[in-house]
């Protein structure tokens, strides 16, 4: 099956410590994004990528940080600088980059902190 | 990226009660899009528009462009249990990444 997975589903996180967030597309796509998404937020870009070994901040990139390696994979690492990281992450990807490219989204991924 | 206001942000309706959401943009948009989020789920897309005045319909779905490219609108007819869910529009001024609205979150009661 085509689509995007992200894992783990849930993440716990201690004070302090970084993580990544898994994201992997299968789609053939070019450009990928990473959104976070807080109740009453709706989504906000915090990095976007639209090729390989290249990457942009989006408008909340502080405390994140991304790399984009392979086509398919986009892993997203929260630092330890990121001090109010409890949110559910959701990856996209698209064709290609531009305001008219549909966005296909992954599950997402819940991070709370303990 | 574009700021895009969006509402209500949360709506209560009757079943069979007609919902809208309203996007609207202090800049002119080169297309808006609309994506429908159910509860504990992902934002899939639903339509973009593009033209000014566009209207696409999808069932009981009607989509709005502004004649002047500045807002849009979701309308539902006849709102059933299964539209429940959070609806974001996403605009962009061209060749930008897409600015997502806050969403409309839709509560049916039956």
């Amino acid at each position: 099956d085509g689509g995007i997975t992200q894992s783990p589903k849930y993440l716990f996180r201690k004070e302090g410590q970084n993580v990544t967030l898994s994201c992997e597309q299968n789609l053939n796509h070019d450009a990928m994004y990473w959104y976070r998404q807080d109740p009453g937020q709706g989504l906000r870009l915090i990095y976007y990528s639209q090729i390989v070994n290249d990457f942009q901040k989006g408008d909340i990139a502080e405390g994140y940080s991304v790399s984009r390696e392979k086509k398919e994979s986009f892993p997203l690492t929260v630092t330890s600088a990121q001090k109010n990281p409890t949110a559910f992450y959701l990856c996209a990807s698209s064709i290609g980059a531009g305001g008219r490219e549909t966005q296909y989204f992954g599950p997402g991924t819940r991070l709370l902190v303990l | 990226g574009q700021q895009v206001m969006q509402i209500p942000q949360y709506q209560h309706v009757q079943e069979g009660e007609d919902f809208t959401t309203y996007c609207n943009s202090s800049t002119t948009l080169s297309n808006i899009q609309w994506y429908k989020q159910r509860p504990g789920g992902h934002p899939v897309f639903l339509i973009q528009l593009v033209k000014s005045g566009e209207v696409k319909k999808q069932k009981r779905l009607t989509f709005q462009f502004g004649e002047a490219k500045k807002n849009s609108s979701l309308h539902i007819t006849a709102t059933q249990t299964t539209d429940v869910g959070t609806y974001f529009c996403a605009a962009s001024g061209g060749s930008y990444i897409p600015t997502f609205g806050r969403g409309t979150s839709l509560i049916v009661h039956p």
